[in-house]
């Protein structure tokens, strides 16, 4: 799998669009870009996953540069509830690939 | 729809004990299984994952071992525990698809070995 790096953590304002950066620039053509969060003492969740085209679903939009080598996933408002470890992963599709976690980015947001 | 399940919830064991870890996938058949462990204040580490009825691949060397003696279920496993492993325990499942990969996580078995 292809590494990705983010910040370690940011802080967001309640009600604020809160943008998560991803770089993944050893990225593959067959690899998809894939979120996760994990809410503290909670199994990860999945959120958005897209190859190069942007995303939006009901939790939250992708982004993906036009080169692939980065991408940024926006929660549109953020809310308490948002406050988790948010992983980005890059990985070919199908078989059965393990999915390899980073530290992720600990997004806080403030009331 | 899917769900995943893991019990206990939580488990204190001291060391040297044995460790039987359970989880369980509903609506869903021939997933794909996978173990992790994340340690404190660590990102996951993946520690066996499953494509059938037992078959069992490791990836990482330890005294954990797995199972699956049953389509739907996987089992995390210890003869004798270590202060090591200690964490947080998730079981996962993929869905199927030639498009996507997506894995779905179970709530986890909080494991502290004293």
């Amino acid at each position: 799998d292809a590494k990705t790096t983010q910040p370690p953590s940011m802080d967001c304002a309640e009600g604020r669009a809160a943008n998560l950066p991803c770089n993944h620039s050893t990225i593959s053509g067959n690899e998809y870009v894939y979120w996760y969060r994990q809410i503290h003492s909670q199994g990860p969740q999945y959120i958005i996953h897209g190859l190069k085209n942007n995303e939006t679903n009901e939790m939250a939009s992708l982004i993906i540069t036009e080169d692939r080598k980065s991408s940024t996933l926006i929660l549109p408002h953020a809310t308490l509830r948002d406050t988790a470890v948010y992983y980005c992963i890059v990985r070919v599709s199908g078989g059965y690939q393990k999915v390899t976690f980073g530290t992720g980015t600990k997004l806080q947001v403030i009331p | 729809s899917q769900t995943i399940h893991q019990w206990p919830a939580t488990l204190v064991q001291p060391v040297g004990s044995p460790l039987s870890l359970e989880c369980t996938v509903e609506g869903t058949s021939n997933p794909n299984l996978y173990w992790y462990r994340q340690a404190a204040g660590r990102g996951l580490q993946l520690l066996f994952y499953s494509v059938g009825i037992g078959q069992i691949s490791s990836e990482v060397p330890q005294n954990l071992s797995a199972s699956r003696p049953q389509d739907r279920q996987f089992i995390l496993s210890s003869k004798k525990l270590l202060l090591s492993d200690s964490g947080f325990y998730l079981c996962a499942w993929r869905t199927g698809g030639v498009s996507t990969d997506t894995q779905y996580f179970g709530p986890g078995t909080r494991l502290t070995v004293l």
